[in-house]
């Protein structure tokens, strides 16, 4: 089956503009969480959607938003690019429930200039 | 919430020899915990997870142990071979779905 895909792989954008990063889950997948992974800063956890509710979230600011369709793909979106927000931008995707694994995507690798 | 520690940040072995790979963790509500490999430029995969009411779970050359009285976890792999190499990730994920990640363990086995 196919596996997560996010879309675009890769973007560039200047500081002060905003940027929506798509991620499609496993199919039959509810749940879908995104990371931010830096050098050296690890696995940075943003936020979580399940059935279209964001469900868990992280220590980011506002500017770090999301959302999830009623097919479970998944949106996020950061306004105000700033260039500490380079980073390559995972999702995951699992069943939601208690002691599921996460499955994750290749990412979206985002570059603020 | 949750915390989750791992050491060591970098460890690098010959091959063939064994690598360990500790993790902590805080939360007693926290009941499974998956390890990830990530490869340079690639995904983190799922290698091996284990759930709080195992012990110890092995797959070939990697086995994970789980020690709920003392809240950590390791990842033990042997025979460690050169595709061994990239950064380890621990987590450990509560009953809500919520995974907290260590800081990763850049393991290298050199030839």
């Amino acid at each position: 089956k196919a596996g997560v895909t996010q879309t675009p792989r890769y973007l560039i954008k200047t500081r002060g503009q905003q940027v929506t990063l798509s991620c499609s889950p496993i199919s039959g997948h509810r749940s879908v969480s995104w990371y931010q992974q830096t050098p050296g800063q690890g696995l940075q956890f943003l936020f979580e959607y399940f059935s279209e509710t964001q469900r868990n979230k992280g220590n980011f600011p506002g500017r770090f938003s999301g959302r999830q369709f009623s097919n479970s793909r998944s949106e996020m979106n950061v306004s105000t690019l700033e260039l500490g927000d380079s980073a390559l931008y995972l999702c995951a995707s699992s069943l939601g429930q208690p002691a599921g694994g996460y499955t994750f995507g290749s990412g979206t690798r985002l570059t603020v200039v | 919430g949750e915390n989750v520690e791992q050491h060591p940040s970098t460890l690098s072995v010959q091959e063939g020899d064994s690598a360990v790979i500790k993790c902590t963790y805080s939360d007693s509500a926290s009941n499974y915990f998956p390890w990830y490999k990530q490869e340079l430029g690639k995904r983190p995969q799922l290698i091996i997870d284990i759930r709080s009411n195992v012990g110890e779970k092995k797959d070939q050359r990697i086995a994970v142990t789980l020690n709920k009285t003392a809240k950590h976890f390791s990842l033990h792999i042997t025979e460690t071979q050169p595709e061994d190499s990239a950064v380890y990730f621990c987590a450990a994920s509560n009953p809500g779905n919520q995974f907290y990640f260590g800081t990763g363990t850049s393991l290298t086995v050199i030839p």
